[in-house]
C-alpha cells in the first residue's frame, strides 16, 4: 500500500513569508508526528496528533509554528514569518497505535525547506 | 528528559566486515526502540523494532539487541556490503509520559569495496 507522502518535496521561500507543509499519512493510521532535521541539530520532535487532537505540542520551537489535522488524516504544518533558522528537512511519520510497545512509526520522504 | 547517544559517530570499513553500532539512552522506561536507516537526501527507513519486553530482533543480516535496564541497544550488521552505506539512527519510544521518538545523532557508515 501507499506510504506516507509529503508535499512539496522542496520549498524555497524568502524570509518573512509564510509556508505550509502537507503530510498524507498511511490510510488508517491514527497517530501522526512531525519532526525536524536541521543541519547540526539532528532529528527533533515537533508535534504529535492522535486523531485530530494534538496532545503533545512540546516540540514546536515558537508561536510562529502551528499544525492542524483534519478528518483524522491529512496534516498541515504552517510556519509564519519564516526565518533563516527554520531551514531544515521537515519529516512526517504515522503509526497505527494499538499497543504502545508495538508501535512502529513510518516516515515520509520529507520536505526540504530553505529560507533565503 | 530522554537523551540518546550513538557511538561511533562515523565508521568506515571494507566490505565483508561484521559491524557493531552502539546506542545508549538515559530513561529506561521505554515502550520500544527502533533502528532506522537514512540515505543521503532521503527519509527514514525502519529497520528493526524491539519491544521493551524483548531482548533482540533479527532481520536478514541485521540483529538488534536491547538491554532496557542498562539503557543500551546494539545493532549488528553481518558481512557488510557497500549498499549498507548510510546513516543509522537509534530511537527509543515512550517512557516518562512521552510517546514520541527521541533520536540519537546517528552513526554514518561507509562500506567500501
Amino acid at each position: 500500500g501507499a506510504g506516507v507522502s509529503q508535499s512539496p518535496s522542496n520549498k524555497v521561500t524568502e524570509k518573512g513569508k509564510d509556508v505550509e507543509l502537507r503530510c498524507d499519512p498511511i490510510s488508517g493510521h491514527t497517530a501522526l508526528y512531525w519532526y525536524r532535521q536541521s543541519l547540526g541539530q539532528g532529528l527533533e520532535f515537533l508535534i504529535y496528533f492522535q486523531g485530530n487532537s494534538a496532545p503533545d505540542k512540546s516540540g514546536l520551537p515558537s508561536d510562529r509554528f502551528s499544525a492542524e489535522r483534519t478528518g483524522g488524516s491529512v496534516s498541515t504544518l504552517t510556519i509564519q514569518r519564516t526565518q533563516q533558522e527554520d531551514s531544515a528537512v521537515y519529516l512526517c511519520a504515522s503509526s497505527r497505535v494499538r499497543v504502545m510497545n508495538q508501535e512502529t512509526q513510518y516516515f515520509g520522504p520529507g520536505t526540504r525547506l530553505l529560507v533565503l | 528528559k530522554q537523551e540518546v547517544t550513538q557511538i561511533p559517530a562515523a565508521l568506515s570499513v571494507p566490505e565483508g566486515e561484521n559491524l557493531v553500532l552502539n546506542c545508549s539512552f538515559t530513561d529506561s522506561a521505554i515502550y520500544n526502540l527502533q533502528w532506522f536507516r537514512q540515505d543521503p537526501g532521503k527519509g527514514l527507513t525502519s529497520l528493526l523494532l524491539i519491544q521493551s519486553s524483548q531482548r533482540e530482533q533479527t532481520s536478514g543480516r541485521l540483529n538488534a539487541s536491547l538491554d532496557k535496564s542498562s539503557g543500551r541497544s546494539t545493532l549488528y550488521i553481518a558481512a557488510s556490503q557497500p549498499g549498507d552505506s548510510a546513516t543509522y539512527l537509534c530511537a527509543p519510544l515512550g517512557g516518562s509520559g512521552y510517546n514520541k521518538l527521541i533520536f540519537g545523532a546517528g552513526t554514518r557508515l561507509a562500506v567500501h569495496p
